[in-house]
């Protein structure tokens, strides 16, 4: 198994600019996760899917910030327009079954480390 | 609301010594405990977790935790540390069954020394 699989690993981008972080969960999970990362404010989940449907964004820091799952293996962060504050490390994990009922672990992304200049 | 704490932001020990690296929960009703290792420029990988039953589970890399219910605690434990052990530790609880929401600690870096 692959496992989750993110790109980019790393993004560089000027304020003001669109930015498409991607994501794969592992084939049959049906939870999706989305988190980011940052020195001041550790690990913060943005978005939880569960199959395919956006359960709980209240994570999301803003209007400027978006995800989707339009099928079962690929979910997408964007971020329109990018500002400095936003550089981060943003990952996706992924779980089989329905998060709020089970207990199982989640699966982690190795992360897209994005900057914001 | 659910939080978790790791009171020590650095763990340093000698490679063969007993590693211990601190969590305690504050949640209410029966918590899904777990803990995950972050190396350098890699996502979070599963150690353990602990759901129901016994109090000391068993997780990957020789790691254990021991859950204790009466000082809302889930310390993390490895008998004889490894150089390969180096890295980021995140301790993370869900309230429960009904949840799934996980709330992570700060993280506790621990440093293997040769």
């Amino acid at each position: 198994d692959a496992g989750v699989i993110q790109s980019p690993r790393h993004e560089v981008t000027e304020m003001g600019q669109e930015v498409t972080l991607r994501c794969k969960p592992i084939s049959g999970h049906n939870s999706l996760f989305w988190y980011r990362q940052t020195m001041m404010r550790g690990l913060e989940l943005l978005i939880y899917f569960n199959n395919n449907v956006p359960i709980d964004d209240s994570g999301m820091p803003e209007d400027r910030f978006s995800a989707k799952m339009p099928n079962a293996s690929f979910s997408t962060l964007k971020i329109q327009p990018s500002e400095p504050r936003d550089s981060a490390v943003y990952f996706c994990a992924s779980s089989p079954g329905l998060a709020g009922v089970s207990y199982n672990e989640q699966f982690f992304g190795p992360g897209t480390r994005l900057t914001v200049l | 609301a659910q939080s978790v704490a790791q009171p020590e932001d650095q763990v340093n020990v000698a490679e063969g010594n007993p590693l211990t690296v601190k969590c305690t929960y504050s949640v209410s009703g029966n918590p899904y405990l777990f803990w995950y290792v972050q190396y350098p420029n890699r996502g979070l990988q599963f150690l353990l977790k602990y759901i129901t039953g016994d109090n000391l589970v068993k997780g990957s890399y020789g790691f254990e935790a021991e859950f204790n219910k009466s000082q809302t605690s889930f310390h993390l434990k490895k008998p004889s540390a490894l150089v390969s052990d180096s890295a980021l530790y995140f301790c993370a609880v869900r309230p429960g069954r009904n949840d799934y929401k996980l709330s992570f600690g700060a993280g506790t870096t621990v440093t293997v020394r040769a």
